[in-house]
């Protein structure tokens, strides 16, 4: 199993741009999820999903966009790139029942500036 | 909504010396709770988490937390500290009632010291 991946690991974008995070996991997990992690706050929830079709926001929710057509991807859109989202984004992956519910597995991350 | 308190955002310890990262949480009913580690450019890896089935918990690296409900507590253990031990550690809480939410503490930076 590949895990989380995530693309790209760098990326620099002009203020105004927009562009796509790409997430994908191979372990079936129904909920995947979006975090951006900022010095010394920790990692904040901006969108997640519990399945295919179904997704919701989180506590940073505003300039990003998701859908998730199928288990296996979640993207992340920039709809017109801020520095204030510069940031280490983090996609992570689990399953919402069993044993290791909760349990969550997360990708590289991507590192994105934004000028 | 959730909410977990990291007290100590650095914490420096000897190596073999005991390590201890503190976690509280905000909820009148035991959540999920979990450990995870961040070593440097890396993303997180999950430690241990409890989930009622045991007060102490056991994770990987030798690491343990203690659930205590009279403090809302959950911290983490390890008796002898190793410098791979070094890493940025994160307590994170879910409600058992949606459990499609979960929230992370602000890390505590650990520094080995050899």
């Amino acid at each position: 199993n590949a895990g989380v991946t995530q693309t790209p690991k760098f990326q620099v974008l002009k203020t105004g741009q927009s562009m796509t995070l790409q997430c994908a996991q191979d372990m079936n997990h129904e909920y995947m999820s979006w975090y951006r992690q900022d010095p010394g706050m920790g990692l904040r929830l901006i969108h997640y999903s519990v399945g295919a079709g179904i997704t919701d926001q989180g506590e940073v929710p505003n300039g990003y966009n998701v859908s998730r057509s199928t288990t296996e991807d979640f993207p992340l859109r920039l709809l017109s790139a801020a520095p204030s989202q510069t940031s280490v984004y983090f996609c992570a992956s689990t399953t919402l029942r069993g044993r290791d519910l909760g349990e969550q597995y997360f990708g590289p991350g991507t590192r994105l500036t934004v000028t | 909504a959730q909410s977990v308190t990291q007290l100590g955002s650095h914490v420096s310890v000897s190596e073999g010396a005991l390590v201890l990262l503190r976690c509280n949480y905000s909820s009148s009913v035991p959540p999920y709770l979990f450990w995870y580690v961040q070593y440097p450019n890396q993303g997180l890896q999950l430690l241990l988490k409890y989930t009622s089935a045991a007060t102490l918990v056991k994770g990987i690296n030798g690491f343990e937390a203690e659930f205590k409900k009279s403090e809302t507590s959950f911290h983490l253990t390890k008796p002898s500290a190793h410098m791979s031990d070094a890493a940025e550690y994160f307590c994170a809480v879910s409600d058992t009632n949606t459990g499609n939410q979960f929230y992370f503490g602000t890390g505590t930076s650990l520094t080995v010291i050899p």
